[in-house]
């Protein structure tokens, strides 16, 4: 199946530091990719929508100014936290559908979730 | 906007006996997705089985299976033969067919199969 990837597995940092976490799709291509955040025992919380060549989405109070997303190529989107402090601290999860070819009937439904990233800020 | 629910947060089976997992979604649409995904401790979330909206027959997957109400809006999984690896946590989600931002995620359940 599909596999993403995401960089680091873990990290932590300093507050008032930056972070950037990357998510790529290793053998396909997403025009869309999706940014979670998972708190201990929660379910999983979408923050933004990455779209490649354009503005990233983001949901209803999630800060744009403080999570950052690039999505500078068909495999790859960037989660920046700037100016992280410790209510950051949380797993961070990405997750990407397979472009649809334009000549295929529904729109596929599959999402591939990469291995999350655990940000612990001191 | 869509929601999922999930009413229990915690489930237990004995190893090689069924269970059955809830969920009950919210929404205005007629077509659409629905997920089962497992989460084991490495935090992977992992495809269990799918159903789209406009089919009727329940969708199965080896030992999983799902009893999809569409008119009472009720997506339960049903495992069988329980086994140890089963234990994780487990989400029901909701995706929109149009909106392609629009993935839900319930609560969680998390099972227990105890030996």
């Amino acid at each position: 199946g599909a596999v993403v990837s995401q960089h680091p597995s873990r990290v932590i940092c300093k507050s008032g530091t930056s972070v950037k976490i990357e998510c790529r799709s290793l053998d396909f291509q997403a025009t869309t990719m999706f940014w979670y955040r998972q708190f201990p025992k929660q379910s999983l919380m979408l923050m933004a929508t990455s779209n490649e060549g354009s503005k990233a989405t983001y949901e209803q109070g999630v800060e744009k100014d403080k999570f950052l997303i690039n999505h500078a190529s068909l495999t790859l989107s960037t989660l920046t936290v700037t100016s992280a402090h410790p209510e950051d601290s949380s797993f961070y999860i990405c997750s990407a559908p397979p472009r649809t070819p334009r000549t295929s009937g529904r729109r596929t439904d599959t999402q591939y979730f990469g291995p999350g990233t655990r940000l612990t800020v001191l | 906007a869509q929601t999922v629910t999930q009413s229990q947060p915690e489930m237990s089976v004995q190893e090689a006996e069924t269970v059955t997992l809830s969920c009950t979604y919210d929404t205005s649409e007629s077509d659409y997705y629905l997920f089962w995904y497992k989460q084991p401790p490495s935090r992977q979330m992992i495809l269990v089985i799918r159903q789209e909206a406009y089919k009727q027959q329940n969708a199965t997957e080896n030992r999983f299976s799902v009893n999809f109400q569409k008119a009472a809006k009720s997506f339960s999984l049903k495992i069988s033969d329980s086994q140890l690896g089963d234990a994780a946590m487990y989400f029901c989600a909701y995706r929109s067919y149009n909106n392609n931002n629009d993935m839900r995620f319930g609560a969680g359940t998390r099972l227990t199969v105890k030996p």
